[in-house]
């Protein structure tokens, strides 16, 4: 049990489809994160948010559309992705994104994409 | 712009080795680093963290790193490895421009 819950766990879909990724966080944090990890490649991160507003994306293409109606819960909706967006997403959170105050980063276990 | 590097991508070792695996980041100032570990079908795990003080930090099962700031090294130690660290790490770093910066990790495989 890590504290940050993602849901699907695994999810195939096609390049058609749209779906979402759901995160929740049980550790009362005010920032939420989205990484990407594929394989042989660093963790990339996509999007950040504290306190319900974005900090930060990191140049995502706009086919990755995230939500963050609360500090708690973060989505990643998915619309006409492409094979090689097929990845474990994984998403995390932090008490805040101020270094200052030596945040650690808890990650929830990831959702496995297959983009068919 | 920051960036990790970790040199090491897959390491071999028998259980009792020592081992070490090397981290270095490109930024000038101010840094916070973290290793983390994800054991095999389980999700990123804090090994330990620097922030300020001493260099040398100890973390978790063992494991401790120490910060070299002239080298802009963060390298991750452990006297004798068991099996059950078979893992791939991860190092990262804070600069407090941007979120956390992942090196691409090194998988870790201790035979018995």
């Amino acid at each position: 049990e890590t504290g940050v819950t993602q849901t699907p766990r695994h999810l195939v879909m096609g390049m058609t489809n749209k779906k979402s990724l759901k995160c929740e966080q049980h550790l009362g944090h005010n920032a939420m994160y989205w990484y990407k990890q594929s394989a042989k490649k660093p963790l990339e991160l996509m999007f950040v948010y504290n306190f319900k507003e974005q900090t930060e994306n990191n140049s995502v293409p706009s086919r990755f559309s995230p939500e963050c109606p609360n500090s708690s819960h973060l989505f990643l909706h998915l619309h006409t992705l492409q094979p090689e967006d097929s990845a474990l997403y994984l998403c995390a959170s932090s008490q805040g994104i101020d270094r200052g105050s030596g945040n650690t980063i808890y990650f929830g276990e990831g959702s496995w994409l297959t983009v068919v | 712009a920051q960036s990790v590097s970790q040199h090491n991508h897959h390491v071999i070792l028998s259980e009792a080795a020592s081992l070490e695996l090397g981290c270095n980041y490109s930024y000038g100032g101010t840094v916070n680093l973290f290793w983390y570990v994800q054991y095999p079908g389980q999700h990123l795990q804090l090994l330990l963290k620097y922030f300020s003080g001493d260099p040398l930090v100890k973390g978790i099962k063992g494991f401790e790193a120490e910060f070299i700031k002239s080298k802009f090294s963060f390298n991750l130690r452990k006297p004798s490895v068991q099996w059950s660290d078979t893992a791939e790490y991860f190092c990262a770093v804070d600069t407090g421009r941007r979120a956390l910066t992942f090196g691409s990790g090194t998988r870790l495989q201790v035979q018995p």
